[in-house]
């Protein structure tokens, strides 16, 4: 079973709200992503980490910021939420190898009113 | 921006069909590609990885193949049953293998009838 976690599981927040979606992994991996799936659509990647202090911006253009100060943490901020930060993000991690199975979090279901 | 496509969108099939899926992807600077298996309300969870050009893996009903060299990769589900019901994500890893990222494509629902 997978040891990576997110929290909360669902969130409704009013626009201009500051929040933090968790993510943590107990399995010591390097890479840690997040992603960002709209309803009926594909995940897009929009940051990722592959160790302390490393962090990048995926293919998807996005408002959010995150850190990763520990390996196994990788939180994702949103300054001041809106509507059409309304969506679903999926957290992951994987080995520093790329031929190693990704893990995912259960996601956290956001919805900003 | 790294393309992965997968089709069809979606499928539907009676039990006992057999079925198959495609992924495409950019075959330059190619380190892996990865298959995934996402139920309702639960987390994507891991088929196979491939890594090797003409890689056949197989698990249970289920087997995949892998062509680096013109970029894509097949799914096959032998004889559908309804607990096969799910959406099926490939995702291409590119560039080393330290650095480089999971990109995924779109995904094929599939519903299995009874």
């Amino acid at each position: 079973e997978a040891d990576i976690y997110q929290t909360p599981r669902y969130l409704v927040i009013g626009t201009g709200k500051k929040i933090t979606l968790e993510c943590s992994q107990t399995m010591g991996h390097d890479k840690m992503y997040w992603y960002q799936q709209d309803p009926g659509m594909e995940l897009h990647l929009i940051h990722y980490s592959y160790g302390v202090n490393s962090t990048e911006k995926g293919d998807l253009s996005s408002e959010s910021t995150v850190s990763r100060i520990r390996t196994e943490h990788f939180p994702l901020t949103l300054e001041s939420a809106r509507p059409s930060h309304t969506s679903q993000y999926l957290c992951a991690s994987q080995s520093h190898r790329g031929n190693t199975e990704a893990f995912f979090g259960q996601g956290t279901r956001l919805t900003v009113v | 921006i790294l393309n992965v496509e997968q089709s069809p969108q979606s499928l539907h099939v009676q039990e006992g069909d057999s079925t198959n899926f495609t992924c495409s992807f950019p075959s330059s600077n190619f380190y892996a590609l990865h298959w995934y298996r996402w139920e309702t309300a639960k987390s994507p969870e891991a088929l196979f990885v491939m890594t090797l050009n003409g890689d056949e893996k197989k698990k249970g009903r289920i087997s995949a193949t892998l062509n680096t060299k013109e970029g894509y990769s097949y799914l096959y589900i032998k004889g559908s049953q309804p607990e096969d019901s799910a959406t099926y994500l490939c995702a291409s890893h590119h560039g080393s293998s330290n650095t480089g990222k999971l990109i995924f494509g779109q995904g094929t629902t599939l519903q299995v009838k009874p």
